[in-house]
């Protein structure tokens, strides 16, 4: 069944300090892996897309990665801030186009 | 209309009533997706449809649920003789498919929040 896992489920860190999600995914054949941010209360919100001939991508403070062969993802804040406290949902697309799979999400809480 | 809406955002219903959430995905998104929230937890799958069939209905957690989308536009989930564990929110995403590459930007609505009590 094709899935996506991430870790940690929960992270809390000092505003300034960097820290790395982590996305794994088995969808196949893969097409394209997207980042969200949700904020409390709110929908997500897309933050970049990757498609399997794509290593890194930036947004801001936000870069991911994407190794296609060992099918990992991660999403890298730099500096963080207190406006970064949410939730940050990995989504995969298959190549057939039929489906989105999330992720669970994992939960950032920025403290001062 | 310029996003995806639902509707109401906000639902108290009685243990054993019956509601409907309704969302309008954004105009020409082919596929629909609901999902639920509940506290503290993350994104859980219900159901997609791609036009108005739903490939996949997997994640419906009960008879009691049931999904339908008209026209390939508005859909609605049913559920019925709600339970206090129903309790959560109820987001919609939309999102469209380009050729033979599946854009997935998924646009979400603002979610219904339902209270069983």
């Amino acid at each position: 069944k094709n899935q996506v896992e991430q870790s940690p489920q929960s992270l809390i860190i000092l505003e300034g300090k960097n820290c790395t999600l982590q996305c794994n995914y088995t969808v196949s054949p893969f097409s394209n892996l997207r980042w969200y941010k949700q904020d409390t209360g709110r929908g997500p919100v897309s933050l970049t897309i990757m498609t399997f001939s794509e290593n890194t991508k930036s947004n801001g403070r936000y870069t991911a990665t994407l190794d296609a062969d060992t099918k990992q993802s991660s999403l890298h804040i730099t500096a963080s801030q207190l406006s970064d406290s949410a939730s940050y949902i990995c989504v995969v697309g298959n190549q057939a186009g039929t489906a989105l799979i999330f992720g669970k999400g994992t939960t950032l809480s920025v403290s001062s | 209309g310029a996003g995806v809406s639902q509707s109401p955002s906000n639902k108290v219903t009685e243990k054993g009533k019956d509601v409907e959430l309704r969302c309008d995905p954004i105009s020409g998104h082919t596929a629909l997706y609901w999902y639920r929230q509940s506290l503290g937890q993350g994104l859980e799958f219900l159901i997609y449809f791609q036009g108005n069939s739903a490939p996949d209905k997997s994640g419906l957690p009960s008879d009691r649920f049931s999904a339908e989308r008209t026209g390939g536009s508005v859909s609605t989930l049913t559920i019925q003789r709600t339970q206090q564990e129903d309790s959560a929110v109820y987001l919609c995403a939309s999102s469209h498919r380009t050729g033979d590459f599946m854009n997935t930007e998924a646009f979400f609505g603002q979610g219904t929040r339902l209270t069983v009590v």
